[in-house]
């Protein structure tokens, strides 16, 4: 079966405008996770998606930082007037939340985005 | 104030040997702990995990090991082959934060052949 995908796989813009990256999820995952992987660092949590609930935003870096998940499945991660720290691996992940190996997380493939 | 932590930022162990990679986490309410492997250019992969009823896990050359007193996990990968190269981060969570999984920052091994 399909994984979960995320496109762009690179995006490159100039400091001050706006991305979209999206992210499409293993279908009857009800969960969605997004995560950003800066250069040399660990997976730092962004947002987290479940089902109907509010997302949990603790993670997003600034009000720059946006997202949104559509009938529960596909997710837009949006940044507006993006800055060169932004710069970075954004990775989508999701899982069937529940119990054991259920919270597994399988990973997109990330967008590597680069603003100069 | 980092819950999940992994202090060697690179093991570089021979083909054939053990690798063992650590982690520390500091909350004790997490009751699940996964290694994920993430080669370059690709999103990471689940490889093993272990949830805190037990202290071993074991699948194939790969075994994680759980010391709650300590909290502490690690990851014993033996015998060590080349296409074990990739880095490994391991993650926790507790089931009243489900799904919302502390990720630490990674350990590059490095098998030579």
């Amino acid at each position: 079966g399909a994984g979960v995908s995320q496109s762009p796989s690179n995006k490159v813009t100039e400091k001050g405008k706006d991305v979209e990256l999206r992210c499409d999820p293993i279908s009857g995952h009800t969960a969605l996770y997004w995560y950003r992987q800066s250069l040399g660092q660990g997976l730092e949590f962004l947002i987290y998606f479940q089902g109907n609930s509010a997302p949990d935003k603790s993670g997003l870096p600034s009000d720059r930082f946006s997202a949104e998940r559509t009938g529960g499945s596909v997710s837009t991660l949006t940044i507006q007037r993006t800055q060169q720290e932004d710069s970075a691996v954004y990775l989508c992940a999701s899982s069937r939340p529940g119990q054991g190996t259920e919270e597994t997380q399988y990973f997109g493939p990330g967008t590597r985005l680069l603003v100069l | 104030d980092q819950q999940v932590k992994q202090n060697s930022p690179s093991l570089s162990v021979q083909e054939g040997r053990i690798s063992i990679l650590n982690c520390d986490y500091t909350n004790s309410m997490f009751d699940y702990f996964l290694w994920y492997k993430k080669y370059p250019a690709e999103g990471p992969t689940f490889l093993i995990s272990i949830s805190s009823i037990k202290d071993k896990n074991e699948d194939g050359r790969f075994t994680v090991f759980l010391n709650k007193s300590a909290k502490h996990l690690s990851l014993h990968i033996v015998p060590s082959q080349p296409g074990d190269s990739a880095v490994y981060f391991c993650a926790a969570l507790y089931n009243t934060n489900a799904g919302k999984s502390t990720f630490g920052d990674g350990t590059t091994l490095t098998v030579k052949p």
